[in-house]
């Protein structure tokens, strides 16, 4: 069974930094890109970005790319987003993803449970 | 950036009833090199993390009852839920995976009578 669990959220204050980590399970987690995604306390869903199944290369919205970086972890089945200097806009629940085929870049077949963060003073 | 268009934003409908619900995109999502058309469908259950539905416009996911019926090809896209059911009380979001960066639809919410 696939799983996805991601940690790291929590409240954080404006100008701070925060990592979010995404353990995976279930599945060859070498095999697979993987994103992120957030959905906002409205509920609108913005695509972070994603990265390739070896680490070698990224992609991102380009209105969150200065800020927010992508990494894996192969070894440790492990993803990452390291968001900076996070803003009031970035509150929203975080949502680790794996794309549905082997070694392609596709539909988000698999979401975890999400990790709230939630940037205030 | 594809803009995704999701409407209605709400619907409530009865269980046994036929509902549909429309997706448009900017830009077309039909790729001429395998005539696919790149375009995913999820749910969210109050909540629950989304679920994927449908891909590639018409696919149903492993496990998903076949009364979910994706259809539609280019800019314009239709999600039928042909009997719908209690269970079905969701969001549904749309969203394009044909080019970066990958877009949502703002959803459409089920609301069952």
């Amino acid at each position: 069974e696939v799983q996805l669990v991601e940690s790291g959220g929590g409240l954080v204050q404006p100008g701070a930094s925060l990592k979010l980590s995404c353990v995976a399970s279930g599945f060859t987690f070498s095999d697979y890109w993987m994103s992120w995604v957030r959905q906002t306390p409205g509920k609108t869903m913005e695509w972070i970005g994603d990265i390739k199944y070896d680490g070698s290369y990224t992609n991102y919205a380009p209105s969150l790319k200065n800020r927010f970086t992508i990494s894996r972890d192969n070894a440790k089945s492990t993803l990452y987003l390291q968001m900076s200097n996070v803003r009031s806009e970035d509150t929203a629940t975080y949502y680790c993803t794996r794309e549905g085929t082997m070694g392609m870049t596709d539909w988000f077949a698999y979401w975890g449970q999400g990790t709230l963060v939630t940037v205030s003073s | 950036d594809i803009v995704m268009t999701q409407t209605p934003s709400s619907q409530a409908v009865s269980a046994g009833e036929k509902v549909t619900m429309s997706c448009k995109s900017s830009q077309s999502l039909l790729y001429s090199g395998d005539q696919k058309n790149y375009l995913a469908w999820y749910q969210q259950k109050p909540g629950q993390s989304p679920k994927l539905l449908i891909y590639l416009a018409s696919t149903r996911e492993s496990g998903v009852p076949d009364r979910f019926i994706g259809s539609g090809s280019g800019t314009d896209f239709t999600l039928t839920i042909s009997s719908v059911q209690a269970e079905d009380l969701a969001d549904y979001y749309c969203q394009q995976h044909y080019s970066y960066p990958f877009t949502f639809g703002s959803g459409t919410k089920l609301e069952i009578k």
